[in-house]
């Protein structure tokens, strides 16, 4: 059974920094492009960032480019999002997701979310 | 950046009633399209991949249609477990991807 399940989130001052995790198991994670996707409190869903199964290709939305960097461990099932220069706005539950595979950038299994709470 | 718009924003509806929500791309995004179901606290679903390619598992009460800007999500009986919130996303394009605002989707 995939798993997928995410810690790390809190709450942070503005300006603060907070790294995320993601511990990932049922699946063989090293073939899979992986995703990180935020809900703010009653909004919908914003994906932010994709890294590749290998690493090598990563992407991230413009909302969080330049401040938000995403990482994996193959060797250790895990996938990771540093997020530094907190805004208020990055207040959110994030969630980790696999890409279906082939078909591009649409989340199959999600986790159950960490919440990061930016304030003062 | 293309914008997805959904409509309706929420609808109520009856058991055993056809449910049809809409999406809309500004721009022509062929058929990269997915759908997702949301319920309340819960962790969103993939339904639907490819605008029409059901995910395995999804009921087949469930069907897409759609290319280009127009897309179409079909509930054709309307069931207790279906209230959610549905939500359309495109994925051409990376990394300029986009979800549509969501549907709420309730029972009369």
């Amino acid at each position: 059974e995939v798993q997928l399940v995410e810690s790390g989130g809190g709450l942070v001052q503005p300006g603060g920094s907070l790294r995320l995790s993601c511990a990932a198991s049922g699946f063989i994670f090293s073939s899979y492009s992986m995703n990180w996707v935020r809900q703010a409190p009653g909004k919908g869903l914003e994906w932010i960032s994709f890294i590749s199964n290998s690493g090598n290709d990563i992407f991230f939305a413009d909302s969080v480019k330049g401040r938000f960097t995403i990482s994996r461990d193959n060797a250790r099932n895990s996938l990771y999002l540093q997020m530094n220069s907190l805004r208020d706005e990055d207040t959110a539950v994030y969630y980790c997701a696999t890409s279906l595979q082939i078909v591009g950038i649409v989340m199959e299994y999600w986790g159950q979310g960490t919440l990061v709470t930016v304030s003062s | 950046d293309i914008q997805m718009t959904q409509s309706p924003s929420s609808l109520s509806a009856s058991v055993g009633d056809r449910v049809t929500i809409t999406c809309r791309a500004s721009q022509g995004i062929s058929n990269y399209l997915a759908w997702y179901q949301q319920k309340s606290g819960k962790v969103p679903k993939l339904l639907i991949y490819a605008a029409s390619t059901l995910q395995s598992g999804v009921p087949s009460r469930f069907s897409g249609s759609g290319s280009g800007t127009d897309f179409t999500l079909t509930i054709s009986s309307l069931q207790p477990e279906d209230v959610a919130t549905y939500y359309c996303q495109k994925y051409n394009g990376a990394p300029r991807l986009a979800f549509g605002p969501g549907t709420k989707v309730d029972i009369k």
